[in-house]
């Protein structure tokens, strides 16, 4: 089974809108990545927040970790036709090191 | 551009076929993965290889065989697969972190670009 969720599944919003998805897991973990994938493509990392950590920003993107809710969430702010991707949350399951995805969250931006 | 090299980047293969995916990376990273993507959905997990010894195999049917000659280098071979296997398969690598509370903690993993594989 998939560690983490997202939410919503899909996500359409105009090009200058913000987007937010969240992602929740269900070990104790030491980071939680973000990653995106256009279609058809590999994944591209985003962000890394460690769980010392309660929020983290890079550009556009914004990152908040609640490790006592277990969630995590990215927005991405003022979005661009670009931005149009799957969005995965990730993080490492057990101490050798299985890495698994969220069920990944589509955001579409129209122009 | 990404730095983990996937070939070839198109498949087609018959079920009685033998056929190999190749993966190369050189970022000195010495965990190397391989996942599986159907469409629409998360990449899932099938084998991770740790200083080039398998440590992770999610129970992935036989068929599927990993091999790690050497640092840089992911093979994945294939044999008598079945329709159902077609799929994005991709690879990735990352620097292998351990942590004293968590293990392996986890560290940023590069992905290729995949191939995709077709079954018929």
């Amino acid at each position: 089974s998939q560690q983490g969720e997202e939410d919503p599944q899909a996500l359409s919003i105009q090009e200058g809108e913000n987007a937010t998805m969240n992602c929740s897991y269900k070990t104790s973990i030491n980071n939680l990545q973000w990653y995106r994938q256009n279609s058809g493509r590999g994944l591209v990392h985003l962000i890394l927040i460690r769980s010392n950590e309660r929020e983290k920003h890079s550009g556009r993107l914004r990152v908040t970790l609640d490790t006592s809710k277990k969630s995590s969430s990215l927005l991405i702010t003022a979005s661009r036709a670009a931005d149009t991707a799957s969005y995965f949350c990730a993080t490492v399951t057990d101490s050798w090191g299985k890495f698994q995805f969220g069920a990944g969250t589509q955001v579409v931006v129209t122009p | 551009d990404t730095e983990v090299t996937q070939t070839p980047k198109h498949l087609v293969m018959g079920m009685t076929n033998k056929k190999s995916l190749k993966c190369e990376q050189h970022m000195g990273h010495r965990a190397m993965y391989w996942y599986k993507q159907k469409a629409k959905k998360p990449p899932e997990l099938m084998f991770v290889y740790s200083y080039e010894k398998l440590s992770i195999n999610e129970s992935v049917p036989s068929r599927f065989s990993p091999e790690c000659p050497n640092s840089s280098l992911l093979n994945l071979h294939l044999h008598a697969l079945q329709p159902e296997d077609s799929a994005l398969y991709l690879c990735a690598s990352s620097q292998v972190v351990w942590d004293s509370t968590y293990g392996i903690s986890g560290n940023t993993i590069y992905f290729g670009e995949g191939s995709w594989l077709t079954v018929v």
